[in-house]
Order: structure tokens, then sequence, then C-alpha cells
């Protein structure tokens, strides 16, 4: 059964050091999302990409964070500089398309800030 | 603007007990409902989704909920807790037509004792 898959599965950083998430979606999925999951609380979008191109990114903190999917397959997140309060568990999910479809996560990436 | 409130942050049934989650959710306009479970450092697995066919909703693992316009609710239900359901259990909302954007709730966790 295809997977969404994520690495690093984990990763301990130090506050003001550059961090970077990958995502690769399930093929065919042309819609994917980074959502971000506090620990204790419901995730959180972040951003949603309709293949290239952003299509959401309200909730992105873009004075730190980036987010890119150049050939509209995977994709990577990043933080920089990480700051304590970046720590969580960050989600990568997918879909078919955007109008009722089903969002498939992956494993997540828990990310540590020291 | 759309909302999602899971009352009781966590659950606790005997093995065997009915397993009632609540979920209540605002939305302008009708919206599509799902409830996905989280176990431990792993991602979302969606357990059924509501999308305004059937009020009753029937789900993977023998979960089903209904959707209660007048209440705006979206209980999940089990008739019979077993102690693979020990996880945390989340209610999503999606408006129509919103680029299949989900809001989630706060997450409730279930433990089931022996």
């Amino acid at each position: 059964e295809a997977e969404v898959a994520q690495s690093p599965r984990y990763k301990i950083t130090e506050k003001s050091q550059a961090v970077a998430f990958w995502c690769d979606p399930i093929s065919g999925h042309a819609t994917l999302y980074w959502y971000r999951q506090i620990l204790g609380q419901g995730p959180e979008l972040l951003v949603q990409f309709q293949d290239e191109s952003v299509v959401d990114d309200s909730q992105l903190p873009k004075d730190r964070f980036s987010a890119e999917r150049l050939k509209g397959v995977d994709s990577t997140l990043k933080i920089q500089p990480a700051e304590l309060g970046d720590s969580a568990m960050y989600l990568c999910a997918s879909s078919f398309g955007r109008s009722n479809y089903e969002q498939y996560f992956g494993p997540g990436t828990r990310l540590t800030v020291t | 603007a759309q909302s999602v409130t899971q009352l009781g942050s966590h659950v606790s049934v005997s093995e065997g007990a009915l397993v009632l989650l609540r979920c209540n959710y605002s939305s302008s306009v009708p919206p599509y409902l799902f409830w996905y479970v989280q176990y431990p450092n792993q991602g979302l697995q969606l357990l059924l989704k509501y999308t305004s066919a059937a009020t009753l909703v029937k789900g993977i693992n023998g979960f089903e909920a209904e959707f209660k316009k007048s209440e705006t609710s979206f209980h999940l239900t089990k008739p019979s807790a077993h102690m693979s359901d020990a996880a945390e259990y989340f209610c999503a909302v999606s408006e129509k037509n919103a680029g299949n954007m989900l809001t989630f709730g706060g997450g409730t966790r279930l433990m089931v004792k022996p």
C-alpha cells in the first residue's frame, strides 16, 4: 500500500540552528500539506501546495519558515533559525486533489529544539 | 470561520464498554466532518468521514459517528472497547469548496482499562 514518506523521523537541534524536513507524497497526489502538531494539541496547517504552487501559507511563520515543492512531487520544509517554541511534530499529508479527497498522513518528524 | 471542540481531553473506559467521544463544530456552511486516530509517534489515520450523504457514518475498526445538524455535533462511538483502541482521536472539519483544508479539534486521548 502506498504511503507518505517523511524523514528524518526524529531531529534534535539547538536553537538558532537551521533544520529541514523532507516529505515524499503518494505517487499521483497533486496536493501536499505540511502541519505542525504541538504536544497535546491537534495538527495546524502550515502550508498547502497544489502541484508546485503554494495555495495557502497563511499560518506559516514566514520570517523563519520556508517550504518548497520545486517539481511538484516531494517537498522540503525548513526552519531557520529554530526557536525553542518550534519543538513539535511536523506532519506531511497528501491527497489526490483539493476537492473532498482524503488526506493521507505520513509518520511525522518529531523536532526537539534545545 | 470554522472551529472544532472536543469535550474531554482524556476519556477512560473499561474493555468491552461503550466508547463515546464528543465533537462539536461551528461552520458557516454545511461542512465535511472527519474522525482521525493517532497512535504514539505515528501519523493520523482516517476512521470515517461525513460528506452530506447518510447522517450515520460507519468507519473502520467498528467505529461510527452520527451527524446531527441541530446539535452541530459529530460524536464518535464504538459499542465495545478493545485494548487496541487506546490512542488519540481527532475530530476535524472542512468546508465545502474550501480547498480541502482541515481544521482539527484538540484531541481526546482514549484509555482502555483491562
